[in-house]
């Protein structure tokens, strides 16, 4: 089945900086999506994006799947984008999940 | 609109009596699926249903583990015999059809003691 890859696994900034997120896919995809996972375990969408780009305020999304790779951009980050992100892909099974990069914003 | 409900939104059991977990998914949304996140683990898929119909039910762990979905609707994810291993949030998910964006519920955290 399809393997998702995340980096950093861990992400350390000082709020008002800005961040990119990577995830990897080993296969061609029919659904991508990213998701944060806040500090009471709810996943929330951020984007759904098989492919181009999106953004959405202070963040924005790439996905390039001829080269299976997604990334997600943090600018301006708030003590607020703290959490766990994850990527997820769906190939021909429901989404297979990356193991998240934790980001922690700090004042 | 509603969302993706769960119930309970925890659950604790002790080790091998039978729990049930619910999902009501967004209305309209014929896609459904069940994931696990363990501690410190990724999430896990662990089965998805096209209307009532399972496809595919090699996610679940073990032949403790089974789930139905009724009406094209609520779907019921049930452990016998529970063990310390299943302890875990239990995650539900809808989408309007296979492959669109799925959308998800906030949990049933099942502790077995």
């Amino acid at each position: 089945g399809i393997q998702v890859e995340q980096s950093p696994p861990d992400l350390i900034l000082q709020e008002g900086a800005n961040s990119t997120l990577r995830c990897n896919f080993s296969d061609s995809v029919n659904n991508l999506q990213w998701f944060h996972q806040n500090p009471w375990g709810q996943l929330i969408n951020l984007f759904y994006i098989p492919s181009g780009t999106k953004q959405n305020g202070r963040l924005s999304a790439t996905t390039v799947a001829t080269e299976r790779y997604s990334l997600l951009y943090i600018s301006s980050s708030q003590t607020t984008d703290s959490g766990v992100y994850f990527c997820a892909a769906m190939g021909n099974t429901p989404l297979v999940f990356g193991k998240g990069t934790r980001l922690s914003v700090i004042a | 609109g509603a969302g993706v409900s769960q119930s309970p939104s925890n659950k604790v059991t002790e080790k091998g009596k039978d729990v049930e977990l619910r999902c009501d998914p967004i209305s309209g949304h014929t896609a459904l699926y069940w994931y696990r996140q363990s501690l410190g683990q990724g999430l896990e898929f662990l089965i998805y249903f096209q209307g009532n119909s399972a496809p595919d039910k090699s996610g679940l762990p073990s032949d403790r583990f089974s789930a139905e979905r009724t009406g094209g609707s609520v779907s019921t994810l049930t452990i016998q015999r529970t063990q310390q291993e299943d302890s875990a949030v239990y995650l539900c998910a809808s989408s309007l059809g296979l492959g669109n964006e799925q959308f998800f519920g906030p949990g049933t955290r099942l502790t077995v003691l």
